[in-house]
């Protein structure tokens, strides 16, 4: 099975702006995680999707929005960009009634 | 409540050697402890989970030690290689919800 992936894989983007960023899960899994990664913060958890609803969302301003589409494809959106918001932003899906997480391999985005 | 606090920040071990990395937490809802590697350019790849019904898991040179009462678990590295130098992370869930430890950074000499 190819595992999650995301993209783009790099982004730069100004003070500002807003970016989507995409992540397709494994294939059969339904539930999609998005993490935030910083080296001040660490793995932050942003929200979690399955079967296109939120069931879960982390301490993060609403400039923070995501969604899941039928497929379990998942994107998440920030608008009004700020610098902080520059950070490595981590996929991660994992099948109904298991434990593990699949992590992808990350969009790094950076903010100038 | 949910912060998991792991230490040491970085570890350096020589070839051969064992490699220990400590973490605690307060939140008794977490339900599941896994261990992540991370190398620089990817994503966190699970090494090893545990829960908190078992007090040890071991997979090849990779061993969790859980100690409920005390509220801390740790991972054990055995014969540790180069190849083994990475960012680990132990992290502990609630609610479908990961929390991550800051990680530490482990370099293995050859």
């Amino acid at each position: 099975k190819a595992g999650v992936t995301q993209t783009p894989r790099y982004l730069i983007k100004t003070r500002g702006q807003q970016v989507t960023l995409s992540c397709s899960p494994i294939s059969g899994h339904r539930s999609v995680s998005w993490y935030q990664q910083t080296p001040g913060q660490g793995l932050q958890f942003l929200f979690e999707y399955f079967s296109e609803t939120q069931r879960n969302k982390g301490n993060f301003p609403g400039r923070f929005s995501g969604r899941q589409f039928s497929n379990s494809r998942s994107e998440m959106n920030v608008s009004t960009l700020e610098l902080g918001d520059s950070a490595l932003y981590l996929c991660a899906s994992s099948q109904k009634g298991t434990d593990t997480q699949y992590f992808g391999p990350g969009t790094r985005l950076t903010v100038l | 409540q949910q912060q998991v606090k792991q230490s040491p920040q970085s570890l350096i071990v020589q070839k051969g050697g064992i490699s220990i990395i400590n973490c605690a937490y307060e939140n008794t809802a977490f339900d599941y402890f896994p261990w992540y590697q991370q190398f620089p350019g990817k994503g966190p790849a699970l090494l090893i989970a545990i829960r908190p019904d078992v007090s040890e898991k071991k997979e090849g040179r990779f061993t969790i030690s859980f100690n409920k009462s005390a509220k801390q678990f740790s991972l054990h590295i055995m014969d540790s290689q180069p190849g083994d130098s990475a960012t680990y992370f132990c992290a502990a869930r609630s609610a479908r919800q990961l929390t991550f430890g800051s990680g530490t950074q482990l370099t293995v000499l050859p």
